[in-house]
């Protein structure tokens, strides 16, 4: 069945580096793609988003990188800080009018200071 | 603007009992949703609507309505809460129809024993 998935389930990194999640994806119709970042006991806060027509995307220390041919889909943050700690979303829209997503599992990073 | 705010934060139900989780956003958005996040795992799609008097089943329906009576509001009723219910109920809303970012409310953690 299609489903979006992440490659690992936890990430720990030294403040100060950088941090990369990664998300794969099985429906090659997914048309729209959004990273999303939820802290303990809140919802989910958009981080970025990427069109299927684009590669890559850049925001204030995020950076998303789409690879159609392999149906991955990476997150990207700069000089990783304390406050970056938290479960990081994928979702993908499978094509349809209304915009549903569908979220992948997470991962969770975690800072070391 | 206050965003989507839901109410109550918090709930214990016994088994058998009905209950009705409240929604609202002031964006004027169109489409709103209901999602449910269990440990471990993504959010996954209960019921959405693309605009007042307009509802449609998402991927795990069971045992939820709704109704959309109102641009601003999207309740979810629980009509006999089962355990298998207990989880964390997240809303959201967009602008519209087709792909785009989704802002989340806080949350409401439920617990049926």
């Amino acid at each position: 069945g299609e489903s979006v998935g992440l490659h690992l389930p936890t990430l720990s990194v030294q403040e100060g580096d950088n941090s990369i999640i990664n998300c794969a994806y099985s429906n090659s119709a997914s048309d729209y793609f959004i990273w999303y970042k939820q802290e303990s006991g809140k919802g989910p806060q958009f981080i970025i988003d990427i069109r299927s027509n684009m590669d890559k995307r850049q925001g204030q220390r995020v950076t998303v990188l789409l690879n159609k041919t392999v149906k991955h889909l990476s997150l990207q943050i700069a000089a990783t800080q304390p406050g970056d700690s938290a479960v990081y979303f994928c979702a993908e829209n499978i094509g349809g009018s209304q915009g549903n997503l569908i979220f992948g599992k997470g991962t969770k990073l975690s800072v070391k200071p | 603007n206050a965003g989507v705010t839901q109410t109550p934060k918090f709930q214990v139900l016994k088994t058998g009992q009905s209950m009705t989780l409240q929604c609202a956003q002031d964006m004027n958005h169109e489409y709103m949703s209901w999602y449910r996040q269990d440990p471990g795992m993504g959010l996954r799609l209960i019921h959405y609507s693309v605009g007042a008097g307009i509802t449609d089943q998402g991927e795990v329906p069971n045992g939820y309505n709704v109704s959309r009576s109102t641009t601003e509001d999207f309740p979810l009723r629980l009509l006999s809460a089962a355990p298998s219910q207990t989880s964390v109920y997240f809303c959201a809303s967009k602008p519209r129809r087709g792909p785009y970012e989704q802002y989340f409310g806080p949350g409401t953690r439920l617990t049926v024993t």
